[in-house]
């Protein structure tokens, strides 16, 4: 596996409360992603990074936001959870074209 | 924006038997295709790709096929054994779009003993 890191792995919040996800890779790579994957809908790009401090959204970036002030670190926040945003989070990291998959976060809202 | 749509959603063979999963893109400007294999629990992992200039690529008993005329690809899997059962993702790129990948639905196969 690529040196890719996600923490937490397991969290349980309440509704309302801020939430922040970490990735973080040891390869050196220039993007960086973060996935939400849910029963039926696949893996959907949340957002996305290009590099230090540059940043997009994705298909599904209502109620995240991202910084990454480091090329090492992608940080996903949720802002005030809600219960729709119970799933798995996956963080992934590109040179170019593949892409290298995080183990995950499992993220339960209350 | 790309639109990817995978066909079936389930898939059961028996042991031996070979599988083939289905997907379709929506932008000719998507030149990359990976297939990526989940198993329950454990993070997508890349099994092949498939590069636009290239028709056709073999691992050992995956296969990826590509058809830019009707904007289709599909994995090939031969010699089917139980731990082929997982989940498998197909995805398209395009070269403008950052490195996103959009994927699609994916299809849950079961190799059965």
């Amino acid at each position: 596996d690529a040196g890719i890191t996600q923490s937490p792995r397991h969290k349980v919040t309440e509704t309302g409360t801020p939430v922040t996800l970490r990735c973080h890779q040891t390869e050196n790579h220039r993007y960086m992603y973060w996935y939400r994957q849910d029963p039926g809908h696949g893996l959907r790009l949340i957002h996305y990074s290009y590099g230090v401090k540059d940043t997009d959204k994705g298909e599904v970036s209502d109620g995240y936001s991202v910084s990454r002030s480091k090329t090492e670190d992608f940080l996903l926040t949720l802002e005030s959870a809600t219960s729709s945003q119970t799933s798995v989070y996956f963080c992934a990291i590109s040179d170019l074209e593949t892409q290298y998959f995080g183990p995950g976060t499992r993220l339960l809202v209350l | 924006g790309e639109n990817v749509e995978q066909h079936p959603s389930t898939l059961s063979v028996q042991e031996g038997d070979s599988a083939v999963i289905k997907c379709t893109y929506s932008d000719s400007a998507s030149n990359y295709f990976p297939w990526y294999k989940q198993e329950l629990g454990k993070r997508p992992q890349l099994i092949i790709d498939i590069r636009s200039n290239v028709g056709e690529k073999k691992d050992q008993r995956i296969a990826v096929t590509l058809n830019k005329t009707a904007k289709h690809f599909s994995l090939h899997i031969t010699e089917t054994q139980p731990e082929d059962s997982a989940v498998y993702f197909c995805a398209a790129q395009e070269e403008t779009s950052g490195s996103r990948l959009t994927f699609g639905e994916g299809t849950q196969l079961t190799v059965n003993p």
